[in-house]
C-alpha cells in the first residue's frame, strides 16, 4: 500500500525560510511531486524529484532521499502570497503510474 | 483558454438524485484523472484514463460512481443516488505521456448533497 505523511499546519514569518517535510511508504516509487493549493483553487505544480538530491527553482527547492522515503520542500524569502496548502504526492508505479497525494500542509505566513 | 475545464463548477442536489460532471482536458494530453477532495484533505484518487481506456478505479469508489472517456477526449463522472457523504470537490487533471509528467488540474466541480 501507500502512506504519505506531512505536518497538518505550519506558521512562518514573512521573509523567513520554512521547510515542509514529507515521508512516504510505498511498494513502488516512481517520483515525488510538490503542489501548491490556495484556498478554493486547483493545485498547481511546484516541483518533481525522481533522483536523490536537491532541485532548486527560484525561491522554492525540493529534496529527495529515496532510501529514507523522505522529501522536503524549502521555501525561502517567504511572502504573504505563499500562504497556501502544500501537497506532497508520490507517483506510485504499481501497475500503471498514478499520483497519490498526502493530506497537505497548511502554511500561514504572518507579517 | 487551453487549460483543463470542468463543468459545472457548482452543483447542489438532493440526496438520491444523480449528478454528472464533465471534464475537458488539455487537448494533446492522453491521460485524464479524477480526484475527490474534502476540506482539509489532499486530493483522493478516484480513477484515471489513458486515451479512452480506464486503467484503474479506486477500491474506495462504490458502484454508484462511474466514469467514461468515450473518444479519448472529454470525460464524464456520474454519481448515482447521491448521498450526503458525496459532498466534495471533484477535481479533474490531465497529463501527457506515461504518468511521470506534471498533472494540470481543472478548477474543480463542487458538489453539495442536501
Amino acid at each position: 500500500g501507500q502512506n504519505i505523511d506531512q505536518p497538518t499546519e505550519m506558521t512562518a514569518t514573512e521573509g523567513a525560510i520554512v521547510q515542509i517535510n514529507c515521508t512516504y511508504q510505498t511498494s513502488g516509487f516512481n517520483g515525488l511531486f510538490w503542489y501548491q493549493q490556495h484556498a478554493g483553487e486547483a493545485p498547481t505544480f511546484l516541483s518533481y524529484n525522481v533522483l536523490d538530491g536537491l532541485e532548486e527553482k527560484g525561491r522554492f527547492s525540493s529534496f529527495l532521499s529515496r532510501s529514507k522515503g523522505y522529501s522536503y520542500l524549502l521555501l525561502k524569502e517567504l511572502q504573504m502570497k505563499d500562504s497556501a496548502s502544500y501537497l506532497c504526492a508520490v507517483l506510485f508505479s504499481g501497475g500503471y503510474n498514478k499520483l497519490i497525494f498526502g493530506a497537505g500542509t497548511r502554511l500561514a505566513v504572518h507579517p | 483558454d487551453t487549460g483543463v475545464s470542468q463543468d459545472p463548477r457548482h452543483k447542489i442536489t438532493k440526496r438520491g438524485q444523480n449528478v454528472t460532471f464533465r471534464c475537458d482536458p488539455i487537448s494533446e494530453h492522453n491521460r485524464l484523472y479524477w480526484y475527490r477532495q474534502t476540506l482539509g484533505q489532499g486530493p483522493e484518487f478516484l480513477t484515471y484514463f489513458q486515451n479512452e481506456a480506464q486503467l484503474e478505479k479506486s477500491r474506495l469508489l462504490s458502484d454508484r460512481f462511474s466514469a467514461e472517456r468515450p473518444k479519448g477526449s472529454f470525460s464524464t463522472l456520474e454519481i448515482q443516488r447521491t448521498e450526503q457523504g458525496d459532498s466534495a470537490m471533484y477535481l479533474c487533471a490531465s497529463s501527457l505521456g506515461q504518468g511521470a509528467g506534471e498533472l494540470f488540474f481543472g478548477e474543480g466541480s463542487r458538489l453539495t448533497v442536501l
